[in-house]
């Protein structure tokens, strides 16, 4: 089947860190650009970021610029998502996406911040 | 950053009947690149269109889209059970890319 799977999603405090990871299963993730959009509860879709196919471009939402950091390793047909300095209003469904067009998302992680 | 208008809020509609869902943006989407998602609780977004017009590989062909100006349209002619959920705009052309709010299509 081909799909994305997020993983390392959880509870955290704010003020703590946490890092996604989002792996290509049937397909393959090197050649494109690849997002991280999320969902907080009772709300609609948000992207946060992305990252291009070399990994030397990235771009973010203002609201996370400076807290997050996206990366890829094409080896293990993976991306993640550094999370620090986590807020409350971080706490969400994140989900990642392959594609400029999104061609592709994966189930989502869970996200929590809070004490 | 370009913010997408999505209307109306909710759709309630019967199997059978056509849907027509519309989003405006605030400003040009830079060479129509502008996407419909629909959205299902529990599950992973889905592509249905891009480039405004094209649809998604294995999308059946009762979903459209189309765009004048700013103005974007998705249709779904004759509405099947599984189609009711929740629909979002998305443009890829400028970043900080953007969804609408959405539009929760269910069952009259």
């Amino acid at each position: 089947e081909v799909q994305l799977v997020e993983s390392g999603g959880g509870l955290v405090q704010p003020g703590g860190s946490l890092r996604l990871s989002c792996v290509g299963s049937g397909l393959t993730i090197s050649g494109d650009w690849m997002n991280w959009v999320r969902q907080a509860p009772g709300k609609g879709l948000e992207w946060v970021a992305n990252i291009n196919h070399d990994g030397n471009k990235k771009y973010y939402v203002d609201s996370v610029m400076g807290r997050f950091t996206i990366s890829r390793d094409n080896a293990k047909n993976s991306l993640f998502l550094q999370m620090n300095s986590l807020r409350a209003e971080d706490t969400a469904v994140y989900y990642c996406a392959k594609k400029n067009d999104f061609a592709v998302w994966g189930q989502g992680a869970m996200v929590t911040v809070s004490s | 950053e370009i913010v997408l208008t999505q209307s109306p809020g909710t759709l309630s509609l019967s199997p059978g009947e056509r849907a027509t869902l519309s989003c405006r943006a605030s400003q040009s989407v830079t060479s129509d690149y502008l996407a419909w998602h629909q959205h299902k609780p529990g599950q992973a977004p889905r592509l249905l269109i891009y480039g405004a017009s094209s649809r998604a590989t294995g999308l059946p062909d009762r979903f459209s889209g189309s765009a004048s100006g700013r103005d974007f349209t998705l249709t779904i002619s004759k509405l099947e059970p599984e189609d009711f959920a929740v629909y979002y705009c998305q443009q890829y052309g400028t970043t900080p890319y953007t969804f609408g709010q959405g539009t929760r299509l269910e069952i009259k």
